[in-house]
């Protein structure tokens, strides 16, 4: 089993939709929760960064972690094609530097 | 403020073969991270540098080496490459505080290594 499980998609949304990404884990140690969003041949830029149980907006964007889930997810609002990406999600023990992802959920918003 | 900044772009070599791939820290933070991203996974830690020594690596073998430098660029070495080795090399630069640890990474836009 790996430690953090995120289903590959690809996941089709109209545009304006309400989007909804997941990852679960089985590590209980770890304490920060990333999502990064990258796309096709870029490297990830972060989108959100929460440490522990809790809910985190910024824009669009919205984060929650469940801890006594093993659970986060990043919510998108009204969707749009530029959204269109694969989304990574990544975690890490409090005081370590090493970052495990997920295999990342493909996108796609269509006009 | 500058960000993370990878070279070359893509890379083709042979197996059997070494590479070198860089990365310059993005301004204000003192290390590096490199991670493997392989075709449709996610990336993994390879190992992360700070103060000019490694420290912490992942599953990893010796052939994949790295160096930090007093600017905190980085360079990460890849020696008798492998089919296997193709993939996206991400480099990520962070803030380590003595009192808090490691802050967020933030990714460069990577090197893409083809070996044949």
């Amino acid at each position: 089993q790996k430690e953090v499980e995120q289903d590959p998609g690809p996941l089709s949304v109209p545009e304006g939709a309400i989007v909804s990404l997941n990852c679960t884990y089985s590590n209980s140690a770890f304490q920060y929760f990333m999502w990064y969003r990258q796309y096709s041949r870029k490297g990830p830029e972060l989108l959100m960064y929460t440490y522990s149980s809790g809910n985190k907006e910024d824009g669009r964007f919205t984060a929650q972690v469940d801890k006594s889930s093993k659970y986060i997810s990043l919510f998108i609002r009204d969707s749009q094609p530029s959204d269109s990406a694969t989304y990574l999600c990544a975690m890490s023990e409090s005081g370590t530097y090493k970052y495990i992802f997920g295999t990342g959920t493909r996108l796609k918003v269509l006009a | 403020e500058t960000g993370v900044t990878q070279s070359p772009t893509h890379l083709i070599k042979t197996r059997g073969q070494q590479v070198t791939l860089r990365c310059s820290s993005q301004s204000g933070h003192n290390t590096v991270s490199w991670y493997q991203q392989a075709l449709g996974q996610g990336p993994q830690f390879i190992f992360q540098y700070y103060r000019e020594e490694e420290n912490g690596r992942g599953n990893f073998p010796p052939r994949f080496s790295g160096l930090q430098f007093p600017n905190y660029s980085s360079e990460l070495n890849v020696n008798a490459l492998e089919l296997d080795d193709s993939a996206l090399y991400l480099c990520a630069s962070s803030l380590y505080r003595l009192a808090g640890g490691t802050d967020t990474q933030y990714f460069g836009p990577g090197t893409r290594l083809t070996v044949l």
